[in-house]
Formats: C-alpha cells, sequence, structure tokens
C-alpha cells in the first residue's frame, strides 16, 4: 500500500516567518502534488513535480521532489495571512489515482 | 468557466436514513471522481467515472453506497441507509481526460450522521 506521510501535522506562526513542510513514503511515485484547501472549499492544485530533484517556485513557495522520487517538501517564505489552510500533498498510485497525505494544517497570524 | 458544482453544501441526517449527492462536473470534461474526506484526513477516493462508466469503484462500500452518471455529465452519489461513521465531506472532481489531467475540485457537500 502507497501512503504518503506529511509533517507536521499542524503548524501556527507569526506573519514573515518562513516554514517548511515535508511529504514523505517509502514507495517511489512518478509524480507528487501540492495542493491548499479552505475552509468549505474542495483542494485547489499548486504545482506537480515530476522530476525526481526537481525545483518549483511559486511565488513565495518553494516545491522539491526528492531525488529518489519518495519525499518532496514545501517551503515558505515570509508567511502571510492568506497562507491559511490545509496544504495537502497528493502522489499517484498504481493504478493512476491520486493517493493524498493527511495534510498540514497552517495557522498564519497576523 | 464555472467550476464543478455540488449541492448540497450541508446535510444532517439521521442515522438509517438515506442521502444524496449531486455533483455537476465543468463543461466537457469526462472523468468525474468522488472522493470522502474524514475530518483531519486527506480525500480518499470512492469512484472513478469515465464518461458514463465506473471504471474504478474498488474503494465505493457497495452494501450502502451507489453511484451513477447518466449521459457521462452530472453525477450522484447515494447513501442507504446512512451510518454515524458516514460523517465526512463528500468532494466531487473532474478532469479532462485521463487521470494525469489535472483535478479540479468542487466545494464538497458536509454530510452530518446523528
Amino acid at each position: 500500500t502507497q501512503l504518503l506521510e506529511q509533517s507536521p501535522q499542524f503548524l501556527s506562526i507569526q506573519e514573515g516567518e518562513n516554514l517548511t513542510v515535508y511529504c514523505n513514503s517509502s514507495s517511489v511515485f512518478s509524480s507528487l502534488q501540492w495542493y491548499r484547501q479552505e475552509p468549505g472549499e474542495g483542494p485547489v492544485l499548486l504545482v506537480t513535480v515530476v522530476t525526481g530533484g526537481e525545483v518549483k517556485k511559486l511565488k513565495r513557495l518553494t516545491f522539491q521532489f526528492g531525488d529518489a522520487r519518495k519525499d518532496s517538501s514545501l517551503h515558505i517564505t515570509a508567511a502571510q495571512p492568506g497562507d491559511t489552510g490545509l496544504y495537502l500533498c497528493a502522489g499517484r498510485g498504481s493504478q493512476g489515482n491520486l493517493i493524498f497525505g493527511k495534510g498540514t494544517k497552517l495557522s498564519v497570524k497576523p | 468557466e464555472a467550476g464543478v458544482v455540488q449541492s448540497p453544501r450541508y446535510k444532517i441526517i439521521e442515522k438509517k436514513q438515506p442521502v444524496a449527492f449531486w455533483c455537476n462536473p465543468i463543461s466537457g470534461h469526462n472523468t468525474l471522481y468522488w472522493y470522502r474526506q474524514n475530518l483531519g484526513q486527506g480525500p480518499e477516493l470512492l469512484i472513478r467515472y469515465e464518461n458514463e462508466e465506473a471504471v474504478d469503484d474498488s474503494q465505493l462500500p457497495k452494501d450502502r453506497f451507489s453511484a451513477e452518471r447518466l449521459k457521462g455529465v452530472d453525477s450522484t452519489l447515494k447513501i442507504q441507509p446512512a451510518e454515524l461513521g458516514d460523517s465526512a465531506v463528500y468532494l466531487c472532481a473532474s478532469s479532462r481526460w485521463t487521470t494525469t489531467d489535472t483535478q479540479y475540485f468542487g466545494p464538497g457537500t458536509r454530510l452530518t450522521v446523528l
């Protein structure tokens, strides 16, 4: 069974701080995606990483895919209250379906 | 472009009652997904449709859950009878073609079973 573990589960920080959240697995994934989900809404895709070692930047967000394609990280620089939400990683399973981690709930206080 | 539409947004029922959720995907999207998201968890796939065919329903509890996608457009997910453990958010998503295409999620239906 392919599982994705995310850490930390909860993160509460002040505006302007930096943070990193992690997504780890013992399985290799062909690609990993990161989503942000706000209360009362569905997840929204932020990025897809495909190649081992790949780094993608989206404004203040930096995503990295591990060399072995088993793990990924999301780094946010100078967090803002608008970054508050549930961050989910998801990998493509053997049948092509998405397998989600449990998420990291981020709260950025002004 | 309109997003994925789901209704109702909230539903509260007593256990053993039936309940149904409706989803209208983005126009032109052939693949439709139903997910269940328990509190503090990520979404878990229940069923995936390609047009009107259910191509993956391995995680759908078939004793009480059923789904249909008539004419390959909108879809209905039903639970009968509901149990306390069915309380969750039920998310619908759609993608243009295959599972490798970007999935767009609806806002979900929050179900509470009392």
